[in-house]
């Protein structure tokens, strides 16, 4: 089956620093993938949709240039937090269309700015 | 806002069948029915979608009503492993889609 790739899978960073999350398609092309945030005890709240070649589609509420998204090839999406404070920390996981098996999604990354 | 409803949380037996319902009543025409879970902190895994058609993989059936108003999903023999939050999406597929999740299901089970 499709397999996405997410990189790291934990990260502690300080408060004011960036942090750069990978996610890749790892046997199939994405011309599209999603970036979504989960708090604790919470669902996936959709963030972006990342479009290959051209700028991503924030949704309503979410700070483009807070979250810089960067989908530069047809495999790789990387999503960096900016000037990071303790309020983003969350689970960040991306997601990738891949066809006949609907979406496929990262195992996520848990950030914890400190 | 998510199209679709579900109980917040319901349990059964390990080796029972657990049949997890959904209503979406808004679904239009084009759009499929999704099954995902998400077991703790970890990434969504697909499960099984459909249009109107009932449908069967190796992890579980789908089935939709003729109306398409609402669905369930079954685990045909529920294992501790499959202790999960389930989330029953409604989308469209191709360039227009992207999954938006509701509060999903918690199913929880038991030995």
């Amino acid at each position: 089956g499709a397999v996405v790739s997410q990189h790291p899978s934990w990260v502690i960073c300080k408060s004011g620093t960036s942090v750069k999350i990978e996610c890749r398609s790892l046997d199939f092309q994405a011309t599209t993938m999603f970036w979504y945030r989960q708090f604790p005890k919470q669902s996936l709240m959709l963030m972006a949709t990342s479009n290959e070649g051209s700028k991503a589609t924030y949704e309503q509420g979410v700070e483009k240039d807070k979250f810089l998204i960067n989908h530069a090839s047809l495999t790789l999406s990387t999503l960096t937090v900016t000037s990071a404070h303790p309020e983003d920390s969350s689970f960040y996981i991306c997601s990738a269309s891949s066809g006949r098996y609907g979406y496929t999604f990262g195992s996520g990354t848990r950030l914890t700015v400190v | 806002d998510a199209k679709t409803t579900q109980p917040t949380s319901m349990d059964c037996a390990e080796g029972r069948a657990a049949n997890l319902p959904c209503n979406h009543s808004t679904i239009s025409g084009n759009e499929y029915v999704y099954w995902y879970r998400q077991i703790h902190s970890q990434g969504p895994q697909y499960i099984i979608h459909g249009l109107k058609n009932n449908e069967t993989n190796e992890m579980a059936s789908l089935i939709i009503t003729e109306d398409r108003k609402s669905s369930t999903l079954i685990l045909p023999h529920a294992t501790l492993r499959d202790t999960a939050v389930y989330y029953c999406i409604v989308d469209l597929t191709g360039a227009n889609s992207k999954l938006t999740f509701g509060k999903g299901i918690t199913l929880s089970v038991r030995p």
